[in-house]
């Protein structure tokens, strides 16, 4: 059984924090590492797909790094805001021809004014 | 760009009845769609896989004959619950691949939560 784990499930920080959260994954068959941002009665919205080792992303004030051979990825928020607040939900896919995803359980942030 | 909408957000119906879930992609083509249920403190957990114009793939545990899955056009594939029960009572979310896509990416409704009496 493939399993995603996340970490930590939730995290509470002040504005201006910077914080990261950890991405878990099966590190044989990897075809791609995808992360999400999901608010609440909103749609997840992809942020990254990330393929290669050693692959860094970023947008905005977010980054995510990826390491294949040891089954993890970091997602970096810098200079958390309010607007931040969302559970970030990762998910592997091992297989380029289904699309098929395997995801966390995500990590809720919430970032105080 | 890369919109996905979903219908209904919510719906709360009879134990017996049977519940459609519409998934359209707005503004872009859909090969593939994915169809996903989350129950509480749970990850989502993909149900099946459907292609435009043929059968769905379900995944194991999956019944295929009381999650019934139509993608007849390249916008458009809904999920039916028939006969629906208490336990069937989850967040059901889609999400959609374009076609021909450079990049996996998967793009996701809004979802909808499913409460049978």
């Amino acid at each position: 059984i493939l399993n995603v784990e996340q970490s930590p499930q939730s995290l509470h920080v002040q504005e201006g924090d910077s914080t990261n959260f950890t991405c878990s994954f099966p590190s044989s068959n990897f075809y791609a590492l995808h992360w999400y941002r999901w608010e609440t009665a909103k749609s997840p919205e992809a942020l990254f797909v990330m393929t290669l080792n050693g692959d860094e992303k970023k947008k905005g004030r977010i980054s995510a790094t990826l390491n294949t051979k040891e089954g993890y990825s970091y997602l970096y928020i810098k200079g958390s805001q309010p607007e931040d607040s969302a559970t970030y939900l990762c998910a592997f896919n091992g297989s380029s021809n289904t699309g098929k995803l395997i995801f966390g359980q995500g990590t809720t942030l919430q970032v105080k004014p | 760009g890369a919109v996905v909408s979903q219908h209904p957000s919510w719906v709360i119906c009879k134990s017996g009845t049977s519940v459609k879930i519409e998934c359209r992609s707005l503004d872009f083509q859909a090969t593939t769609m994915f169809w996903y249920r989350q129950f509480p403190k749970q990850s989502l957990m993909l149900m099946a896989t459907s292609n435009e114009g043929s059968k769905a793939t379900y995944e194991q545990g999956v019944e295929k004959d009381k999650f019934l899955i139509n993608h007849a056009s390249l916008t458009l594939s809904t999920l039916t619950v028939t006969s629906a029960h208490p336990e069937d009572s989850s967040f059901y979310i889609c999400s959609a691949r374009a076609s021909g896509a450079s990049t996996d990416t998967q793009y996701f409704g809004p979802g909808t939560r499913l409460t049978v009496l």
